[in-house]
């Protein structure tokens, strides 16, 4: 079935650093890729995503491309700030259209003054 | 504005009591979804609905029930047959199109049972 690994966290990082997350993805077809947000206590937003090979999802100085030679789909941003820390969660739609995503389990992301 | 709500934020229960969580969108939102979220384990899909009276299972439906009577609510009961019910319950929506519209969250709700 269906799957996608995170890179384990927690992250922490001073303010300005470089991030990046890494996140893989099993999948036959072709999915739909989304990097989704959860900050302290709330639900989960949708940061970004890309629908076909290629894509380059950005929001907020984040960005992602989806890299089907890889099967990957790894988080960047080149400065981070304290705002930023949250845990981050990859995840796929198998197929367009598709009423179900996979989840990765989650990096948490703690950035420091 | 547009959204969904979860109530309450924090529930506290008795081992052996049922217990329902509400889940309501106005965002005319098609489908309607339950999350379990643990530590380190991200979500696991409980149920999902794609239309009113109608919902399937997801990964971890066992000692769980829901029901779709009206398109804007969605409320899951957490039964005793559950046998490890404290967590971090996630409600979400979405319309027909998955794929340029994907799925939109809640605040949750933190239940834990003693």
């Amino acid at each position: 079935g269906d799957s996608v690994t995170q890179m384990e966290g927690p992250v922490t990082l001073s303010e300005e650093a470089f991030l990046t997350i890494n996140c893989t993805y099993t999948a036959t077809g072709y999915p739909s890729l989304f990097w989704y947000v959860q900050y302290p206590g709330e639900g989960l937003q949708l940061l970004l995503k890309a629908t076909k090979a290629d894509d380059k999802g950005s929001n907020k100085g984040f960005e992602a491309t989806y890299r089907k030679e890889t099967t990957s789909f790894h988080l960047e941003k080149g400065s981070v700030q304290v705002s930023d820390s949250a845990v981050y969660f990859c995840a796929l739609s198998p197929w367009a259209g598709s009423y179900q995503l996979t989840f990765g389990k989650g990096t948490k992301l703690s950035v420091i003054p | 504005d547009g959204g969904i709500t979860q109530s309450p934020k924090y529930l506290f229960r008795k081992e052996g009591q049922n217990v329902t969580l509400s889940c309501e969108q106005n965002l005319n939102h098609d489908a309607m979804y339950w999350y379990r979220q643990d530590p380190g384990q991200g979500l696991r899909l409980i149920y999902y609905s794609q239309i009113v009276n109608d919902f399937q299972k997801g990964d971890i439906a066992e000692g769980y029930s829901v029901s779709r009577e009206k398109k804007e609510s969605f409320p899951l009961t957490v039964t005793s047959a559950q046998k490890n019910p404290t967590a971090f319950y996630l409600c979400a929506s979405s319309p027909r199109d998955m794929a340029n519209s994907p799925l939109h969250f809640g605040n949750g709700t933190r239940l834990t049972v003693t």
